[in-house]
């Protein structure tokens, strides 16, 4: 069984330009996670999907970020414009209900880098 | 406040030898879970293991222990039999009943030859 996919591992664009950034959950998955980490610090909550609604985007930094999951499948995460703040590793995880601890399976990450 | 703690940066730990990973947390929630992950240079992030705050003994996972202590509100890693594919950095992380995660900032472990 494929694991949690993201794309692209890397990604490195100039501040004001556009990224979307793209996680396929393992297939079944009703919870999709979006995460990042800046340099030296600790790997924060974005936001949380349950299928295609949002459940919680207390972590979303600023207007600028934009997460989509169409159909409650693959979930994209686009920031427009990118700052130079914004360059970190954004990682993706996904669960499914029904287990009694709820693993989070993440994915490898995406490294952006803004100049 | 820091809700995870992590409060080795860095560590260095002979081959086949044991080593503890500290991890302190906070919380006011009853219910929560407790985990550890290993990133290695690699980059993804990999599950090692899980400790939910209603068990009652120590979650053990092949060479992998958490020494959970509860009234201390520890979570500390135990990694028995060293190797050095061990080198990475590792996470500990709690859930609480919101479902996110939360992460300390990590340990990055050196195995030596």
């Amino acid at each position: 069984e494929a694991g949690v996919t993201q794309f692209p591992s890397h990604s490195v664009i100039e501040k004001g330009q556009t990224v979307t950034l793209r996680c396929d959950p393992i297939s079944g998955h009703d919870n999709l996670y979006w995460y990042r980490r800046v340099m030296g610090k600790e790997i924060k909550f974005l936001l949380h999907f349950v299928k295609e609604s949002k459940q919680d985007e207390s972590g979303m930094p600023n207007n600028r970020f934009l997460a989509e999951r169409t159909g409650g499948t693959y979930s994209t995460l686009k920031v427009q414009p990118a700052e130079l703040e914004d360059s970190g590793v954004y990682f993706c995880a996904s669960s499914q209900e029904g287990y009694s601890y709820n693993e989070q399976f993440f994915g490898p990450g995406t490294r952006l880098t803004v100049l | 406040a820091q809700k995870i703690t992590q409060t080795q940066p860095g560590m260095f730990v002979q081959e086949k030898e044991a080593v503890t990973l500290d991890c302190t947390y906070d919380t006011s929630d009853p219910s929560y879970g407790l985990f550890w992950y290993k990133q290695p240079s690699s980059g993804e992030m990999i599950f090692l293991i899980y400790q939910g705050s209603y068990d009652q003994q120590n979650a053990t996972e092949g060479r992998y222990s958490l020494n959970f202590q509860k009234a201390r509100k520890s979570a500390n890693l135990v990694i028995s039999a060293s190797q050095l594919g061990d080198s990475a950095m590792y996470f500990c992380a709690m859930r609480e009943v919101d479902d996110k995660i939360i992460f300390g900032k990590g340990t990055r472990l050196h195995i030596l030859p």
